[in-house]
């Protein structure tokens, strides 16, 4: 089990561009959850996907924006980058409603 | 609103006992978490207890939980160089996984 995987692994943009970040939840997953994670803070909850629609969000413009597939893999979109969205952006995947979440290694986006 | 407090950094020696400290506000909230990251990693589940549990012991990790005060803390004991690494208290409510993390503990192990 390759667990939570995301991909890029890093990525540099620069402000006004738009960005995807891919994720694959663990094997038996169905719920994928997305991080904002700026340098030296927690994690901010950005959004939940279950059955492929939004269940939750947090306290995060419409520049972001999400999908589910019907594999349980989820996407990240964010539109017109600004420097305030550097940050390492994490994917965790759960079986709904379970406990138990699993974080990917996140992605390491760098706007310029 | 929801509000999770950590004390920013910790140093002990190798070998003593760890205590990390949190603070919440939301009553409410159902799961508390203790996650793990190391450098440039992503976040690892320690640990987790229930809101109606006061204490929780998993080997070296002792969580204890006082719902009055709303005050989490994350005990390691014979503390190793390679747990130095930030670690963050988490809560949660019933049927979610939105977390509400805390800022993180860096915790550095000396020789």
């Amino acid at each position: 089990d390759a667990g939570v995987t995301q991909s890029p692994t890093h990525l540099i943009k620069t402000r006004g561009q738009q960005v995807t970040l891919r994720c694959s939840p663990k094997s038996g997953h169905d719920t994928v959850s997305w991080y904002q994670q700026a340098l030296g803070q927690g994690p901010q909850f950005i959004f939940q996907y279950y059955e492929e629609e939004e269940r939750q969000r947090g306290n995060f413009p419409d520049r972001f924006s999400g999908h589910q597939f019907p594999n349980y893999s989820s996407e990240l979109n964010v539109n017109a980058l600004l420097l305030g969205d550097s940050a390492l952006y994490l994917c965790a995947s759960s079986l709904d409603r379970n406990t138990e979440a699993f974080f990917g290694q996140g992605t390491r986006l760098t706007v310029v | 609103g929801e509000d999770v407090e950590q004390s920013l950094f910790l140093s002990v020696r190798e070998g003593d006992s760890s205590v990390i400290n949190c603070t919440y506000t939301d009553s409410s909230s159902t799961y508390l978490y203790w996650y793990k990251q190391e450098p440039g990693a992503g976040l690892q589940l320690l640990t987790y207890i229930f809101s109606n549990m006061d204490m929780k012991q998993d080997q070296r990790l002792t969580v204890l939980l006082n719902k009055k005060d709303k005050h989490l803390s994350l005990r390691i004991a014979d503390t190793q160089t390679g747990d130095s690494a930030i670690y963050f208290c988490a809560e949660s409510w019933e049927g979610g996984q939105n977390f509400v993390f805390g800022p993180g503990t860096r915790l550095s192990v000396l020789p």
